[in-house]
Order: structure tokens, then C-alpha cells, then sequence
């Protein structure tokens, strides 16, 4: 069964400093694995999709890599502000799985003015 | 993209009642997925729902509790019976367009039953 862990669960920093998100999977057998941003009490928005053949995709101040043979998954965000508080999920997509989305726990992020 | 409405967006009902939310999609699409998020909690779905054929549920849930219709390709319904206060939670609608595409979220469901 994949189980996705995110860590930090909690991350306060102050404006302007680049940051990053870890996201690990149990089982390395995954069609994709997907970022979402999600505001307190809201629907989840997609930030990055990366396919299991490729090594990171970017938009903007983001940066998503992933390492499948090792499990791992990062969200870089540069130059962070305010406007990046918010949680931050990962889901895979695991072939073993029906193509079912595992998410993580999310990381809360609260970036300080 | 994709565009995913829900109603309502958010309800507070009294127990024993039932609550159905309904989703709507912007173009035909074959998948469409039922989640929930319970509160500080992360997302677990619930059922997949395709178009002429039964829902699919997830392990610990089932249909008598989360009737799901699935009418056309643009629309789907999940009814949440018989509330208790446990069923407080975010329900969330979702597509992928190809099997293994992009996930795309409606804005959800807050419900609180008191």
C-alpha cells in the first residue's frame, strides 16, 4: 500500500527566503506525482504535475524534482511571499494502486511579511 | 484546465438529515472522483464515479451512506446520509481527463453537522 509522507508539517519563514517541501513514497511503481496548494478552507489548486520519466518540472518561483527510484519528491519555492501561505499537498499516482491519488499530510506554510 | 463548480459550497445541517452536493464539470469527462477532508486531515477519496455504471468505493465507505449518481459526463451528485458530526469534513469533486493526467478540484464542500 503507498503511504506519502510530507515533512515539514508546519514551516514559518520570513519573506523572501527560497525554501523547500519534501514529499516521500513507499512505493516506487507511480505513473506521476502531482503538487496542489490549498487556502484554509478551500478546494485544492494544481501546481505541478511531474510524469515517472521525468526529473523536475518549474512554473514561475517553483521548482518540483523527483527521484523515483529513491522516493522522493521536492517543491522548491523561491523568493517566497506572503502570498504563499497556504498548505501544500503531494499525491502520487501509483500504477499499483487502480491509478488511485495517494496524498501526504501537506505541509503548512506561513510566510512572514 | 478544467472547470469544477460545486453546490453548495458550504452547509450546516443537524444530525440524522442528509446533504446532497452536487458537482458540475465545464466539458464531458469519464472519471470523476468524490474525496473528502476531514478537518487538519489530509484528502481520502471516497468513490470514483463513472458515467453508466456503478460507483466504486473506497474501503470504509459505502454506497448506502454515500449514494453517488452520475447522470452525464458533465455532472455528478454525492448525498451524505443519515449525518452524524463525524461526517464534518471538505468534500471535494475531481477529474482527470486521461487515466493518468492531470488531477483537477472543485472549490469543495464545507459541511458542519452539529
Amino acid at each position: 500500500k503507498q503511504e506519502v509522507t510530507q515533512i515539514p508539517a508546519a514551516l514559518s519563514v520570513p519573506e523572501g527566503e527560497n525554501l523547500v517541501l519534501n514529499c516521500s513514497f513507499t512505493d516506487s511503481a507511480i505513473y506521476n506525482l502531482q503538487w496542489f496548494r490549498q487556502d484554509p478552507g478551500k478546494g485544492l489548486t494544481s501546481l505541478l504535475l511531474i510524469q515517472s520519466s521525468q526529473r523536475e518540472q518549474t512554473s514561475g518561483r517553483l521548482n518540483a524534482s523527483l527521484d523515483k527510484s529513491s522516493g522522493r519528491s521536492t517543491l522548491y519555492i523561491a523568493a517566497s511571499q506572503p502570498g504563499d501561505s497556504a498548505t501544500y499537498l503531494c499525491a502520487v499516482r501509483s500504477s499499483n494502486a487502480g491509478n488511485m491519488l495517494t496524498f501526504g499530510g501537506g505541509t503548512r506554510l506561513m510566510v512572514k511579511p | 484546465s478544467a472547470v469544477i463548480s460545486q453546490k453548495p459550497s458550504r452547509d450546516i445541517c443537524q444530525r440524522g438529515t442528509s446533504l446532497t452536493i452536487q458537482c458540475q464539470v465545464d466539458s464531458q469527462v469519464t472519471m470523476m472522483f468524490w474525496y473528502r477532508q476531514q478537518p487538519g486531515q489530509s484528502l481520502t477519496l471516497i468513490a470514483t464515479a463513472n458515467q453508466g455504471s456503478e460507483a466504486t468505493y473506497e474501503s470504509g465507505f459505502v454506497i448506502d451512506k454515500f449514494p453517488i449518481s452520475r447522470p452525464n459526463l458533465t455532472f455528478s451528485t454525492l448525498t451524505v446520509s443519515n449525518m452524524s458530526p463525524e461526517d464534518s469534513s471538505i468534500y471535494l469533486c475531481s477529474l482527470s481527463r486521461g487515466g493518468t493526467d492531470t488531477q483537477y478540484f472543485g472549490p469543495g464542500t464545507r459541511l458542519t453537522v452539529l
